[in-house]
């Protein structure tokens, strides 16, 4: 079965930097982009970011550009979310989500389950 | 930046009643193949988001046909047409016609 599984719970201080991984199995891993997509505490849903497994290509929310760096492993099917620069404004639960490339639209049928990160001094 | 703007932004609902929930886009989400790039999905407490509706009126594999998407262009409604307990959540639209891709603010369904 389709999964995504993200790597656990961060606490990190402010201008520190944290690394998210999102492990997708049960589908092929070149057939469906990864998103990045963040949830503040009581806020709602903001994308992030994509990035295309088959070639690494990645584009990125005006918002974070300059902060944020995708990356794939295809040989363990992982991708990673590096975020730097942290401030009390990242803390948030972030979500990576598949999206199949060769659809007609874009949309997340798989997510995975969240990972907190939690900034503080 | 695509503009999405949900109403209401909370629902009190008594089981077996209807529900309806608007989403407004800041430009057209209309393609000239007729695709409208709107989709739906669903949060539900502590849980992820699941995918209810893509294309603004496909349901989702498994999702039930009460729940039902339509509209086209900037307007569109999700509509639950028989209220269950569990279908409280937390809804959200969110347009995928251009990066990036945005979500309006949520609303909140509870049952009374």
């Amino acid at each position: 079965q389709v999964q995504l599984v993200q790597s656990g719970a961060e606490v990190k201080k402010p201008g520190a930097s944290v690394k998210v991984s999102c492990k997708a199995s049960g589908y092929t891993f070149a057939t469906y982009y990864i998103h990045w997509v963040r949830q503040a505490p009581g806020q709602g849903l903001e994308w992030m970011a994509l990035i295309d497994p088959r070639n690494a290509w990645a584009d990125y929310a005006q918002k974070f550009r300059g902060r944020v760096t995708l990356t794939r492993d295809a040989s363990t099917t992982t991708v990673y979310m590096d975020l730097n620069y942290l401030t009390s404004d990242d803390t948030a639960i972030y979500y990576c989500a598949r999206d199949e490339i060769s659809a007609e639209t874009h949309n997340f049928d798989y997510w995975g389950q969240g990972t907190l990160v939690t900034v503080s001094p | 930046d695509i503009v999405v703007t949900q109403s209401p932004l909370s629902l009190s609902v008594t089981p077996g009643a209807a529900a309806s929930i608007s989403c407004r886009s800041s430009q057209s989400l209309l393609q000239t193949n007729g695709n409208n790039h709107l989709d739906w999905y669903v949060q539900k407490p502590g849980r992820s988001p699941q995918l209810l509706i893509y294309l603004g009126s496909n349901r989702a594999s498994g999702v039930p046909d009460r729940f039902s998407g339509s509209g086209s262009g900037t307007d569109f409604t999700l509509k639950i047409s028989r209220v269950e307990a569990d279908d409280v959540g937390l809804y959200y639209c969110m347009q995928a016609l251009q990066i990036p891709w945005t979500f309006g603010q949520g609303t909140k369904v509870e049952i009374q």
